[in-house]
């Protein structure tokens, strides 16, 4: 089975700040991972992926997500933060031996709020 | 939230009513997918379909039934809801990224379902 953590439920951090979101995963074989961000009444929008290659990732808005296999992890980070990044951030993996995103599995979800 | 279409955006009913939800694309894709989203769980996969008349069971598809009569739309049913199933809803459709395989998906707005 896999699974993702996302140990934090909540990161505070000021505006022009850099910051990080933490997911971990497990998972069978090699992963796709995935970054999305859900603003107040919307559905999830798409950050960025890691499927293979450079362990960094560069995706929309000036995020980025670094994959360290050892770890088993795919943080999210931003160099400088801003208050409209203020959002709930998922973390997603699915193996690279599934089929179909049926194997999808997500995150419980990181609420960030960048403070001005 | 281009191309899909959730409806109603809001409803509350009561403990043992039948409720469908309605998901509408306009953008052709084969596969569509109905995901719950709860506090403390992220989004868990209920049905997804990969064609017309092609359906199968997610994670948590007790309690709920689909149907995809035409490629654009697809249908989640409560046949008796309960308040377990206060949440809010997500249809998602697939767009594909890359040849990799590592399909990124497109969500809806979210349906907001209460149970009294």
């Amino acid at each position: 089975a896999q699974s993702v953590a996302q140990p934090e439920d909540q990161v505070n951090v000021a505006e022009g700040n850099p910051l990080t979101v933490k997911c971990t995963y497990s998972v069978s074989g090699n992963p796709y991972l995935f970054w999305y961000v859900q603003y107040p009444n919307r559905g999830l929008q798409f950050l960025l992926k890691y499927i293979t290659g450079d362990n960094l990732v560069k995706g929309s808005y000036g995020f980025e997500a670094e994959f360290n296999k050892s770890q088993t992890s795919f943080h999210l980070k931003k160099p400088s933060a801003l208050v409209s990044d203020s959002a709930l951030y998922f973390c997603a993996v699915r193996g690279i031996s599934s089929g179909s995103a049926r194997q999808l599995t997500f995150g419980s979800g990181t609420q960030l709020t960048v403070l001005p | 939230d281009a191309g899909i279409t959730q409806s109603p955006r809001h409803k509350v009913t009561e403990t043992g009513t039948p409720v469908t939800l309605r998901c509408h694309q306009t953008e052709n894709h084969r596969y569509m997918y109905w995901y719950r989203q709860d506090p403390g769980h992220g989004l868990r996969l209920i049905h997804y379909s990969y064609g017309v008349k092609d359906t199968d069971k997610g994670e948590v598809s007790d309690g709920y039934s689909v149907s995809r009569s035409k490629t654009e739309d697809f249908l989640l049913t409560l046949e008796s809801a309960t308040s377990s199933q206060t949440s809010v809803y997500f249809c998602a459709i697939t767009y594909e990224v890359s040849s990799s395989g590592a399909n990124v998906l497109t969500f809806g707005a979210g349906s907001r379902l209460t149970v009294l």
